[in-house]
This record gives C-alpha cells, structure tokens and sequence, in this order.
C-alpha cells in the first residue's frame, strides 16, 4: 500500500488566500484525521472522521477553517481566509479499528507557509 | 495546566547509552499510552502502545506506565544513530472517544556515533 497520501507537500500563500489541503487515507481504513503541529503548540487533532462522517471537530480553531470527506479515499482542509499564524504542517492520518486500536498511520504532511 | 507535559529537550547521547523519555498527565481518565517517533520532515509512526499500568518491550525499546504517578517512559537500550529522532508521548480515553489521541510536544533525541 502507498500509505497515506497528501498534496500539496509544501504550499506558500499570501495572507487572505484560500488554501485546500487533500488527503488520501489508507485503503479499507475507516477512521481519517486532520493535525496541525507547530513548534508552540505541537501536535494538535483538529478533526475526525468515522466512514465518512465528522466524529470530533472540536480541535478546529475558528470557522475559517472547514473540513469534508465526501467519499472514503479522499478528504480536504480549507482555510478561507489564511491567516500568518495557520503557518504549521498540517498531517492526515488514518487508521482501522480490526488493527491495533490506536494505530494512526500518518501521510508525509504539508508545509504551510501564510504570509 | 497542559493535559500532557513532555520535556521539548533536546537530548543527545552517545551511541550504545541507555536513553530515558518522560511525559505526566494530568487527566486520570486516560487508559490508553503511546509514543510515535517522528523523523525530521516525515509523519509520526507508532512505537509502542500500553493499555492501563505496566510495563511492554520490544526489542532495545521498554515503555512504561505507572497511572499512581501519572507518569510514562520509554527506554531505548543500546541506542543508535538511526534512534535519532523526535519521540511524542501520546493517549486517549477509553471509550467512545478513544480514538482521539492528545499528544505531549516531543523530546527532539540525538545519538552520536
């Protein structure tokens, strides 16, 4: 299996742009998750998905930041307006509940630059 | 009060030392206890994980759970340059929501040949 799978690896936007990050989880896994890990805050869950369907997006900073899974092989973050501090890379992780039970598998991320 | 408080370090060793890395908790609901080791510029990858108190090795690697304490460690025996990496502690509740994974910021290791 190619693991999961992001795009764009590294995105660097001026300060008002809308940004789209995608992912492609593992096949046959069920559970897909959106981090955001800085230097300050480290490694924060914004949000879950469970077969499809938001589980948790209480980790969503405000409302400039959206997230859909409209199928089982992809998902996508949106920040609309971007902002200098959404500067973070951005990780997908999936995972299956018939593996062990806390096994997230995680993509490469994505390196967002706002300026 | 952070949820999960790790050491940022940075911690270097020379090759072959016995390597010690710690997070406390404060949440006594957690159950579940993990740590991901992420290389520079790569996604975490599972290590290890413990449900509850006790002790779990694999291999040059022992991760312990004392929940009296609140306190996990992992040991990494015979260290190697390719041991050098960024070590997150990791745990969830037990539950509904036990996929939901709060992370500690990562100790930041360096092993020296």
């Amino acid at each position: 299996d190619a693991g999961v799978i992001q795009s764009p690896r590294h995105e660097v936007t001026e300060m008002g742009q809308e940004v789209t990050l995608r992912c492609k989880p593992i096949s046959g896994h069920d559970y897909l998750f959106w981090y955001r890990q800085t230097m300050m805050r480290g490694l924060e869950l914004l949000i879950y998905f469970n077969n499809n369907v938001p589980i948790d997006d209480s980790g969503m900073p405000e409302d400039r930041f959206s997230a859909k899974m409209p199928n089982a092989s992809f998902s996508t973050l949106k920040i609309q307006p971007s902002e200098p501090r959404d500067s973070a890379v951005y990780f997908c992780a999936s995972s299956s509940p018939s593996g062990s039970l806390h096994t997230q598998y995680f993509g490469p991320g994505t390196r967002l630059t706002v300026l | 009060q952070k949820e999960v408080e790790q050491d940022p370090g940075p911690l270097s060793v020379p090759e072959g030392a016995i390597v010690s890395l710690n997070c406390t908790y404060s949440n006594s609901a957690f159950q579940y206890f993990m740590w991901y080791r992420q290389y520079s510029r790569k996604g975490p990858e599972l290590l290890m994980y413990t449900y509850s108190s006790g002790n779990k090795e694999d291999g040059r690697f022992t991760a312990q759970v004392d929940k009296s304490s609140k306190y996990i460690s992992l040991f990494i025996r015979d260290s190697q340059p390719s041991d050098s990496a960024t070590y997150l502690c990791a745990m969830s509740r037990s539950g509904g929501s036990n996929y939901k994974l709060t992370f500690g910021k990562g100790t930041l290791l360096t092993v020296n040949p």
